[in-house]
């Protein structure tokens, strides 16, 4: 079975403070994972995926197999990065996605 | 940029009603999708759906749930008869999968369902 799990519910950070957030996963085959971000009143939306190994808004994040772990990562958080963001995997069979239970980011000025 | 439409945005209905969720996908797109968010839990997967038929669904997904793409743009979601666990936020989402193996999930606003 798979499964995503994002051990911290809420962080807060200082506006040009570094932030990590943190994502470990449990799956048997070589999952495709997600970082999906929610701002207020928006709806989900993709913000990286690790394959394209891009940076997207300042992120990062970078798959350790040998960890299990696809953290996300900025060193610079801004005001704007105050949201909800969900670690979730996509499995080399199948297409359902499964997602962590998130992580609320509040950037403080 | 094209986005996937969810109506209505609220729906309060009363334990035992049916009620149906619609969802229009990203035009082109080939496979969609039902995941529920029940308030302070995980977003959770229904169902995936391709070709005219359900292609995965979740243990959620028993014999009150159905799925149907009736005219080729409207995707929904019905729920038999309604209990007061399946108030939650629905989102739909939609995926074009062109060729690649894996692809972007593109997710609606939602649906906040409220069973009282």
């Amino acid at each position: 079975a798979q499964r995503v799990t994002q051990p911290e519910k809420l962080l807060s950070v200082f506006k040009g403070a570094p932030v990590e957030l943190k994502c470990n996963y449990s799956y048997s085959g070589s999952p495709e994972l997600f970082w999906y971000v929610q701002y207020s009143r928006q709806r989900l939306q993709l913000l990286l995926r690790h394959i394209s190994r891009e940076s997207i808004k300042g992120f990062t994040a970078d798959l350790n197999k040998g960890e299990t772990s696809f953290h996300l990562k900025k060193p610079f958080a801004q005001e704007e990065d105050s949201a909800m963001y969900y670690c979730a995997l996509y499995p080399a069979a199948g297409n359902k996605l499964t997602f962590g239970g998130g992580t609320r980011v509040l950037v403080k000025p | 940029e094209p986005e996937v439409t969810q109506t209505p945005s609220h729906q309060v209905t009363q334990m035992g009603q049916e009620v149906i969720l619609r969802c229009v996908p990203i035009s082109n797109h080939l496979y969609f999708y039902w995941y529920r968010q029940i308030l302070g839990q995980k977003v959770e997967f229904l169902v995936s759906f391709y070709n005219n038929e359900i292609s995965e669904k979740s243990e959620i997904f028993d014999d009150q749930f159905s799925v149907e793409r009736p005219d080729g743009s409207n995707f929904t979601l019905k729920i038999r008869s309604t209990k007061l666990e399946d108030s939650a936020m629905y989102f739909c989402a939609s995926e074009g999968r062109a060729g690649t193996a894996f692809y972007e999930q593109y997710f609606g606003p939602g649906t906040r369902l409220t069973v009282t």
